[in-house]
């Protein structure tokens, strides 16, 4: 696709279900990100994937939380016994390898625990 | 390690006045890259302007420009003739060059800008 794409858009889950998010990264971008954001707050670094390796994983809030990335491409951010307070947006953005390219952004995926 | 810092929550302007967000930086990298993205209230992030760590120049992007002071480690970013549609979240971010192909990208809280008629 032409840009970041992320699904759901939208996910409501019940306390202490586990949640799948998926990123579609724009094709030939090596480098992938997950960051997470709450109401009004900045970005959570969580996870950095370099090809198929998570050089930095150190932004993971705890052993619940989790992402894989497969074929270079698709990555999925696995959150386990889901808590009210993992309620918040969670952005994937993509970029080519080096300091010097901007990441581009997908639209985010809005996790609600009821 | 790496550390953004914006140290201004909020800033207000008057429509058509210049406003300067600020940005700090720390990295022991020689090789890295600057970066500022706008966020409206619709959520979607939007890139703005990049600066890069051996740059002479200052970056400039129509409106936007960055001004860059490497030995105070600052890239504060300078929006003249502010429109009401600037009014948003603006987040200044940072990714080293390491070797390896090592390029964590981190990003600062964030200044909410407000630009009054």
């Amino acid at each position: 696709g032409a840009g970041v794409s992320q699904s759901p858009s939208n996910k409501v889950t019940e306390k202490g279900k586990d949640v799948e998010l998926r990123c579609d990264p724009i094709s030939g971008h090596t480098a992938l990100y997950w960051y997470r954001q709450s109401l009004g707050q900045g970005l959570e670094f969580l996870i950095y994937f370099q090809g198929n390796s998570a050089p930095d994983k150190s932004g993971l809030p705890s052993d619940r939380f989790s992402a894989e990335r497969t074929g270079g491409s698709v990555s999925t951010l696995t959150i386990q016994r889901t808590q009210q307070e993992d309620s918040a947006v969670y952005l994937c953005a993509s970029s080519l390898a080096g300091p010097n390219t901007e990441a581009f952004f997908g639209q985010g995926t809005r996790l609600t625990v009821v | 390690a790496q550390k953004i810092t914006q140290t201004q929550p909020g800033m207000f302007v008057q429509e058509k006045e210049a406003v300067t967000l600020d940005c700090t930086y720390d990295t022991s990298d020689q090789s890295y890259g600057l970066f500022w993205y706008k966020q409206p209230s619709s959520g979607e992030m939007i890139f703005l302007i990049y600066q890069g760590s051996y740059d002479e120049q200052n970056a400039t992007e129509g409106r936007y420009s960055l001004n860059f002071q490497k030995a105070r480690k600052s890239a504060n970013l300078v929006i003249s003739a502010s429109q009401l549609g600037d009014s948003a979240m603006y987040f200044c971010a940072m990714r080293e060059g390491r070797g390896g192909g090592y390029n964590k990208l981190i990003f600062g809280a964030g200044t909410r800008l407000a630009v009054h008629p």
